[in-house]
């Protein structure tokens, strides 16, 4: 079974800054591809990209996701007071049908 | 305006059972799968299950497969899961959450159910 990974843990950022979080599957699959969920405390996550890099309606266009095989990357451009949040990514069209990764938390530095 | 709202959460004993709904709203609810995501305190988010539009196709994560039942029902808008032989660690909060096909993300969630089993 797919094992999804992501990196860092957690990162500690001001504002304005650029975010990088890393997603990695254990092994590659063809036809799987990749979401990345938004999640702040007492909410329900929110879907920012499918697809690998296709942002959800109306996610601003700061937010960007890239990669293929096993490697997957979000990219924040600059932080917003309100991104800093919990970030999800989501494995899926594979088998089980969805798989969570643990999650990076993005903290005020 | 899509909407979906949980409820049947509670206190459960170990061994138990119970009903999760859920209720959609603002959208042809036929036309898309329904999948419940949990999460326990504290921890990350857990796929659960998933039911197609039609309700003719389920998938279940090996953690509930065999415990664990969803259902239907289109003329009503409402999903439901059926929760058998409980332990703590199903203890969570469980989000019902909509996907355009058993396999795509999910564009909207609910707002939660918390699920505590305990003696």
């Amino acid at each position: 079974e797919i094992v999804v990974t992501q990196s860092p843990g957690t990162l500690s950022l001001s504002p304005g800054e650029r975010a990088t979080l890393s997603c990695r599957a254990s092994q590659s699959a063809r036809y799987i591809l990749v979401a990345w969920y938004q999640q702040k405390p007492g909410q329900a996550p929110r879907l920012l990209i499918q697809d690998g890099s296709t942002r959800a309606t109306g996610i601003p266009d700061r937010f960007s996701g890239s990669g293929s095989g096993t490697d997957f990357t979000l990219t924040i451009s600059r932080l917003e007071p309100e991104d800093f949040a919990i970030y999800y990514c989501q494995q899926y069209g594979g088998s089980p049908p969805f798989i969570f990764g643990p999650g990076t938390k993005v903290e005020l530095k | 305006e899509v909407q979906l709202l949980e409820s049947g959460g509670g206190l459960i004993q170990p061994g138990g059972s119970l009903r999760l709904s859920c209720a959609a709203s603002g959208f042809t609810s036929s036309s898309y799968a329904l999948s419940w995501v949990r999460q326990a305190p504290g921890k990350g988010l857990e796929w659960v299950a998933v039911i197609s539009g039609s309700g003719g196709v389920t998938f279940y994560a090996n953690s509930v497969k065999g415990r664990f039942t969803l259902s239907r029902d289109n003329s009503k808008n409402m999903m439901y899961m059926e929760m058998n032989s409980l332990t703590a660690e199903d203890t969570a909060t469980y989000f019902c959450a909509r996907g355009a096909t058993t396999v795509d993300p999910f564009d909207y969630w609910g707002q939660g159910t918390l699920v505590t089993v305990s003696s």
